[in-house]
């Protein structure tokens, strides 16, 4: 398996311009994590779906930020408009829920955005 | 609610020392506990792993035990090597549910 794709792996942008980030969970996975990560606040969760629900958006840091996940191959997180405090690794991340305790995240490469 | 604590870095060591990075948690019910590692330019990668108390994970020569009494799960490794340098996340999750709480992450660097 590929793992977690993730893309664009850099985006570099401007203030006030709408960005998405793309990413394919692992084939078979139930569950995907948007995470965020600066040097500040380390590693957020901001949403995470199941079977492609939402479950729990609360991390998600305000109305400009949005996620989607139209199907069990692909999810999107938009940003619109853009500020320079969004700067930061963005991380999608899935897991197989099995029934067990204790199962494992498989991350992606991250989308490093920069905004200008 | 739950909440995972680790030493902030960073931890600076010469190649073959030993290295421990202290874990602590908080949590409802019984939970799992992890150690991620995150490599320069990378995703967070699962290093290894404990289900129930008293269980130790292993994995590369890294090691940590489930301390169920002390709230802990700290990882060790007898003899670092340059290649480790890296962040390690210590983090938990409960139930069935598989939101995982991270802590803040403890850069490693080990010098030649």
């Amino acid at each position: 398996d590929a793992g977690v794709i993730q893309s664009p792996r850099h985006e570099v942008t401007e203030m006030g311009q709408e960005v998405t980030l793309r990413c394919k969970p692992i084939s078979g996975h139930d569950y995907l994590f948007w995470y965020r990560q600066t040097m500040m606040r380390g590693l957020e969760l901001l949403i995470y779906f199941n079977n492609n629900v939402p479950i729990d958006d609360s991390g998600m840091p305000e109305d400009r930020f949005s996620a989607k996940m139209p199907n069990a191959s692909f999810s999107t997180l938009k940003i619109q408009p853009s500020e320079p405090r969004d700067s930061a690794v963005y991380f999608c991340a899935s897991s197989l829920r099995s029934g067990r305790a204790g199962e494992t995240q498989y991350f992606g490469p991250g989308t490093r955005l920069l905004v200008l | 609610g739950n909440s995972v604590t680790q030493m902030e870095g960073p931890v600076t060591l010469s190649e073959e020392a030993f290295l421990t990075i202290n874990c602590t948690y908080t949590a409802t019910g019984y939970p799992s506990l992890f150690w991620y590692v995150q490599y320069p330019g990378e995703g967070l990668q699962l290093l290894l792993k404990a289900t129930k108390a008293d269980d130790k994970g292993s994995n590369k020569g890294f090691e940590a035990t489930y301390r169920k009494e002390t709230t802990s799960f700290h990882l060790e490794k007898g003899s670092v090597q340059v290649s480790d340098s890296a962040v390690y996340f210590c983090a938990l999750s409960t139930g069935g549910y598989q939101k995982v709480t991270f802590g803040i992450g403890t850069k490693l660097q080990v010098i030649p």
